[in-house]
């Protein structure tokens, strides 16, 4: 499976856009980009995913890089229940569906 | 519509004695997974099972064993509890491969003693 990196943690303020990178450099042709989230004494929750074009849903937008080695998940406003662990995964859509977690993103938002 | 399912959310056990994890989903989902979260880590993947009659190993397998009689039903069981085996585990669920998201459960949190 390719590997995803992210930043250990990140900082927001409350109601500023927040961008969170993952860089994804052995991507290949068929890996769709997946983003998850924990918030704490939760399980995972489904964010949003992508393979090429950009993609903007309820809870976000995913911003993918031309060359799809980087993509960026892009929280519009933070509010406070987005202090989380956020996940950026990658699927190989020619082998079995697995969702394998990394270490993901700690983000706290500040008042 | 009650998505994923998970049975019990909070359990005691003691070295060796025996349980199954249940899970069960609504949504006529093809894909379903098991995994285990350690206190402060991230998730690691059981076992999967990719349809009725069909599974296979995750990354840290031993020590479970799973079946899959049913599309709804995807059942862990645990042997021969021991310490290490003392986590929050997480069922979730898919339609089919990556073009669709995943769906999770709200965890079973188990303490071995």
């Amino acid at each position: 499976d390719a590997k995803t990196t992210q930043p250990n943690s990140m900082e927001s303020n409350e109601e500023e856009p927040v961008h969170l990178p993952c860089n994804h450099s052995t991507i290949s042709g068929t890996d769709y980009i997946h983003w998850y989230r924990q918030l704490p004494s939760q399980g995972p929750e489904y964010v949003i995913h992508g393979l090429t074009s950009n993609v903007n849903n309820r809870m976000a937008s995913l911003a993918i890089a031309e060359d799809r080695k980087s993509s960026t998940l892009i929280l519009h406003r933070a509010t406070l229940r987005d202090a989380a662990v956020y996940y950026c995964i990658l699927i190989n859509g020619g082998a079995t569906n697995k969702l394998i977690f990394g270490t993901g993103t700690l983000l706290a938002v500040q008042p | 519509n009650a998505g994923v399912t998970q049975t019990p959310k909070f359990r005691i056990l003691k070295i060796g004695q025996s349980m199954t994890l249940q899970c069960t989903q609504d949504m006529n989902h093809n894909y379903m997974y098991w995994y285990r979260q350690d206190p402060g880590m991230g998730l690691k993947l059981i076992y999967y099972s990719v349809g009725a009659g069909i599974t296979d190993k995750g990354e840290v397998p031993n020590g479970y064993n799973v079946s899959r009689s049913t599309t709804e039903d995807f059942p862990l069981r645990l042997e021969l509890a021991a310490p290490s085996q003392t986590s929050v585990y997480f069922c979730a669920s898919s339609y089919s491969d990556r073009v669709d998201g995943y769906t999770f459960g709200s965890g079973t949190r188990l303490t071995v003693v």
